[in-house]
């Protein structure tokens, strides 16, 4: 059974259009983390949550501990945020997701 | 901006070999790991490494790898007589002292065994 699951895997947009990439999990965890993964392979934090909203520039991060949910929205996409978008839950260790990848065309 | 650095970006090795992967993480960050994606599939985690000793070790960690850090800054995952499913991209991650729990990865080191 995956700990992380996230929704969809993969999703295609158009410039300008609002996205919203889901992450479920099972277990209790202290931390939730999303990532954004280019196309070359390397690996940036975009957030980290434990409670509560965050946001940063045009994305923005929510968690729901009661409901083990957390969504990453980007607002106006544009073609430089296609990349793979990885949820990871700390739970000790870091359990990562699937990742989700985001094509915007232009 | 401090960055995590890794190499080599890319080794190839034949099987059987040993291989070490270095990482040099952020100067005052505290905790360090070492993360393992094999092409397609998602980043697992393989040891983290906090007060120069091994806090958290995946279940495949001691058939094949080991940890150092030598010389207080290089932060070394070594694999033992590799395998063609070894091939894959190593990450190496740290957290600073006190700080929030973000995450700074490395660039990856890509693995390819023949």
């Amino acid at each position: 059974k995956n700990e992380v699951e996230q929704s969809p895997q993969n999703l295609t947009a158009q410039e300008g259009e609002f996205i919203t990439i889901n992450c479920s999990y099972s277990v209790g965890i202290s931390a939730l983390h999303w990532l954004q993964q280019h196309p070359g392979g390397g690996i940036v934090s975009l957030f980290m949550l434990s409670s509560g909203k965050k946001k940063h520039g045009r994305l923005i991060a929510t968690i729901n501990i009661q409901e083990k949910h957390s969504s990453l929205h980007i607002t106006a996409s544009h073609p430089r945020d296609s990349a793979v978008y990885i949820c990871a839950v700390r739970v000790q260790k870091l359990v990562f997701g699937q990742g989700t990848r985001l094509t915007i065309n232009p | 901006e401090p960055e995590v650095t890794q190499t080599p970006s890319h080794q190839v090795t034949q099987m059987g070999q040993e291989v070490i992967l270095r990482c040099v993480p952020i100067s005052n960050h505290l905790y360090f790991y070492w993360y393992r994606q094999i092409l397609g599939q998602k980043v697992e985690f393989l040891v983290s490494f906090y007060n120069n000793e091994i806090s958290e070790k995946s279940e495949i960690f001691d058939d094949q790898f080991s940890v150092e850090r030598p010389d207080g800054s290089n932060f070394t995952l070594k694999i033992r007589s590799t395998k063609l499913e070894d091939s894959a991209m190593y990450f190496c991650a740290s957290i600073e002292r006190g700080g929030t729990g973000e995450l700074f990865f490395g660039e990856g080191s890509r693995l390819t065994v023949l």
